[in-house]
Parts: structure tokens; sequence; C-alpha cells
């Protein structure tokens, strides 16, 4: 599976935006870019996913560059409840086992 | 809501003891999955079923380990002989289809004494 890098943490404040970015320079044209998160002491839950286009839901969104070789998950307003590991993934539809890294811890100020 | 549970939520066992690990997937979904999260690090990919048909064991770290979906719905994750660097949490997904996001339970603590 192509490796995404992601910085180890970040800090934000409560009700500001959050940027995350994730590189992703060896993906192949079938990988999409999966997003998901785990809160302490539960199990990962999906965040969003996409493939060249701009996603969005209810959780987030996703931009991704024009290259697909890096991507970033946008917290609209963070809230104390969005501190959290977030994984950044690629995965083709075909190989559907998930690649974990460490992910990027992200903590938010009150 | 009807999410994927896990049970035992934490389990103790002496080293050399077998331990099984239940997972109950969504109703409905065909594909289930295992992973193992060491302390500090990200889930790590142990085995992958199609209904009750195990496709992937690429993950599995040892023979002592065995899974099994016997009726296409709640799976079993044995380990035999327990050693003490399989202490980790375990996790379950399911989706409804293979390239659908994976919906995880909480996971199962194993600490091997």
């Amino acid at each position: 599976d192509a490796k995404t890098t992601q910085p180890n943490s970040m800090e934000s404040n409560e009700e500001e935006p959050v940027h995350l970015p994730c590189n992703h320079s060896t993906i192949s044209g079938t990988d999409y870019i999966h997003w998901y998160r785990q809160l302490p002491s539960q199990g990962p839950e999906y965040v969003i996913h996409g493939l060249t286009s701009n996603v969005n839901n209810r959780m987030a969104s996703l931009a991704i560059a024009e290259d697909r070789k890096s991507s970033t998950l946008i917290l609209h307003r963070a809230t104390l409840r969005d501190a959290a590991v977030y994984y950044c993934i690629l995965n083709t539809g075909a190989n559907s086992k998930l690649t974990f890294g460490k992910g990027i811890t992200l903590s938010v100020r009150p | 809501g009807a999410g994927v549970s896990q049970s035992p939520r934490y389990k103790v066992a002496k080293r050399g003891q077998d331990v099984a690990l239940r997972c109950d997937p969504i109703s409905g979904h065909v594909s289930l999955f295992w992973y193992q999260q060491a302390l500090g690090q990200g889930p790590e990919f142990l085995t992958y079923f199609q209904n009750e048909a195990q496709l992937d064991k690429s993950g599995l770290p040892s023979d002592r380990f065995f899974a099994e979906r016997p009726e296409g719905s709640v799976s079993t994750l044995k380990i035999q002989r327990t050693q003490q660097e399989d202490s980790a949490v375990y996790l379950c997904a399911s989706s409804l289809r293979r390239d659908q996001p994976q919906h995880f339970g909480d996971g199962t603590r194993l600490s091997i004494l």
C-alpha cells in the first residue's frame, strides 16, 4: 500500500477551524484517500473519503490537491470532542484492509 | 444504535492460556475485519472475511492465531498458548461491502500476565 505522512501532533482552539495535512506522494490512480479518527478508549471512526474531487459531509471536508499528492482534512469548528488521533489512509476498493500509520494527535484547547 | 459489538471488553489471561474474543458485526454487513492495536500505535490488519469465507489472513502473526465466522455473521478470534507480546487491543470492524467505510467496535483489551 502507498504510504502517507502526517505530522505527529497539532493543537487548535475550540470553535476555530482546523486543517490536518497529509502527504501521499506515491499515491496511485486507484487509491482513495480515507480519513478515520480514534477517540480515547474507542475504536476508529470513519470520517470521510475521496478520490479526486473535494468532498464535504456533516463531520468534515476533504480538500485534495490537483496532483493528488497531498490532502487536507478540514474541521470547520473544532470542539473538545474532536480531540483524537486522525489517520490518513490510502486504500483501493479491491484491497479493503486499512493500513494505519501513527496518525496525527489533535488537541483542542477550550 | 446497533453498532459493532465486541466482548469481552477486557480480558486478563495467564501466559500459556487460550483466549477467545467475540465480534458481533452490524446486521447485513458482508465484510468483517480484525485488527490488533499495540499501545501507542495505529491498528494493524490481522484478517478479513467476506461472509463466512476467510479471504485474507496475511496479518495473523503466527499459527497460534485463528479466526472464524462460520455462519457469516458473528466472528471469533482465538489465540492459543498466549504470550506476553499478544497483549494489545483487538478491534473488529464490519462494512456493508469490501469497498465501503468500515465500522469499528470499541475493541477487547487483552492483557497477558
